[in-house]
């Protein structure tokens, strides 16, 4: 089995400040996404990234950055931080397009 | 655009019950489909997927769930709940060849003593 790791597991930010979440994953899977989770709610997709160096948005990619320079990790800026963005982003891998997801445990985002 | 119903937003049910959480997708034709669950302060764990087949399938901790074409459902079940399967069930839907996966709102389910 796998794993994937997402770092810091808390991120506290001011309010205009640009934040950057990571994920790594151990599965060597090819797909890699990220989601906004607000409380309470269903998941969002912001970025995923087919392969090494690729890019796709998502539904929801005004306001982020995505960065994907090895197999194995893929990061996701938050270009200037708001009060209104406040929660828990999600990073999943698959082994192929629209198979199964596996997840990290979240990044929970504050912003003061 | 594919999209994903989840009527009910939270769900209540006396342990050792039976339960039904409900699912309706929308797409022209068959896609793959999935139930993840989330307990609190994690990420997602698939419970089951459907790709072709048997439209009966088996998951984890004895969940199964019916793809039913004509309905276009994907409804969970469990013949009797257990206090420590409280947490968020998603139902989820991509399409074959494609990348995107498309959840639901989630439905919120409280078991109860």
């Amino acid at each position: 089995g796998g794993i994937i790791t997402q770092t810091p597991k808390f991120l506290i930010g001011q309010e205009g400040q640009k934040l950057t979440l990571k994920c790594q994953q151990n599965f060597n899977h090819d797909t890699m996404y990220w989601y906004r989770q607000d409380s309470g709610k269903g998941l969002r997709l912001i970025y995923y990234s087919i392969t090494e160096n690729d890019l796709q948005k998502g539904d929801l990619s005004e306001g982020y950055d995505a960065s994907r320079e090895k197999k194995s990790s893929f990061s996701l800026t938050v270009t200037s931080a708001q009060k209104n963005e406040m929660a828990v982003f999600l990073c999943a891998s698959s082994n192929t397009g629209g198979a199964e997801q596996f997840f990290g445990p979240g990044t929970r985002l504050t912003v003061l | 655009a594919q999209s994903v119903t989840q009527p009910d937003a939270r769900v209540t049910v006396s342990e050792g019950a039976s339960l039904q959480l409900r699912c309706k997708y929308s797409y022209s034709a068959t896609p793959y489909l999935f139930w993840y669950v989330q307990y609190p302060r994690q990420g997602l764990q698939l419970l089951l997927k459907y790709y072709s087949g048997d439209p009966v399938v088996q998951g984890v901790n004895s969940f199964e769930a019916e793809f039913s074409k004509s309905n276009s459902s994907f409804h969970l079940q469990k013949a009797s709940v257990h206090w420590s399967d409280s947490a968020v069930y998603f139902c989820a839907l991509s399409i074959p060849g494609g990348y995107k996966v498309v959840f639901g709102s989630g439905t919120r389910l409280l078991v109860s003593p």
